[in-house]
């Protein structure tokens, strides 16, 4: 059984442009979180999601970024317009109903 | 909301030796998970041991091991015999239902 699995592992984008990170939860895990994590900080909680809902997204800036997890597929977390305060590791993380979670390595984000 | 303290922001030990990582929490719920988390410098999010609130017995994972006292909302971790491959952020955790909350970390160098 295959970790969750993320997408690119670096990613580098200019001020403007897009970033999508993919995540792969394990199998058999219908909950899906992502969390920002700042150089020198701990983890911060963006979103939470379910197959085709958003279930809580609280830590979400509410511009610019959003999070899916469709029906077939991985879930995706989008970043318009990045800016340079984006720069970050994004995590996701994977669970089964109200357990543990489990995280994946990361996507490190550097906007230029 | 819940908050976790981690008051160390470094801390660093001798290899063999006994270090002890402290975590506080704010919480008014009754049923809990508290976890520890190691992050080395490939940022991979690795559990190290778990807490159900509910369970007065320490939990022990090897070498790691917890001091879990709820009344005074205290969760600190002990590292025995430690090794150079100890070396790494720490961050402590609460989690109830689905929602998760970080420390800012401590950073733990183990000297040979």
């Amino acid at each position: 059984n295959a970790g969750v699995m993320q997408n690119p592992r670096h990613l580098v984008r200019r001020r403007g442009q897009e970033a999508r990170l993919r995540c792969s939860p394990m199998k058999g895990h219908s909950h899906v979180y992502w969390y920002r994590q700042l150089p020198e900080e701990g983890l911060k909680f963006m979103v939470y999601l379910q197959k085709e809902n958003i279930i809580d997204e609280s830590g979400m800036p509410k511009e610019r970024f959003s999070a899916e997890f469709p029906k077939e597929g991985p879930s995706i977390l989008r970043i318009q317009q990045v800016v340079r305060g984006d720069s970050a590791a994004y995590f996701c993380a994977s669970s089964p109903v109200d357990s543990q979670q489990f995280f994946g390595p990361g996507t490190r984000l550097t906007v230029l | 909301a819940q908050t976790v303290t981690q008051s160390q922001p470094e801390m660093s030990v001798q290899e063999a030796e006994t270090v002890t990582l402290s975590c506080t929490y704010d919480t008014s719920e009754n049923n809990y998970y508290l976890f520890w988390y190691k992050q080395p410098p490939s940022r991979q999010m690795i559990l190290v041991i778990r807490q159900e609130a509910y369970k007065q017995q320490n939990a022990t994972e090897n070498r790691f091991s917890v001091n879990f006292q709820k009344a005074a909302k205290s969760f600190s971790l002990k590292i025995s015999d430690s090794q150079l491959g100890d070396t790494a952020m720490y961050f402590c955790a609460f989690m109830k239902a689905n929602d998760m909350r970080f420390g800012a970390g401590t950073r733990l160098t183990v000297k040979p």
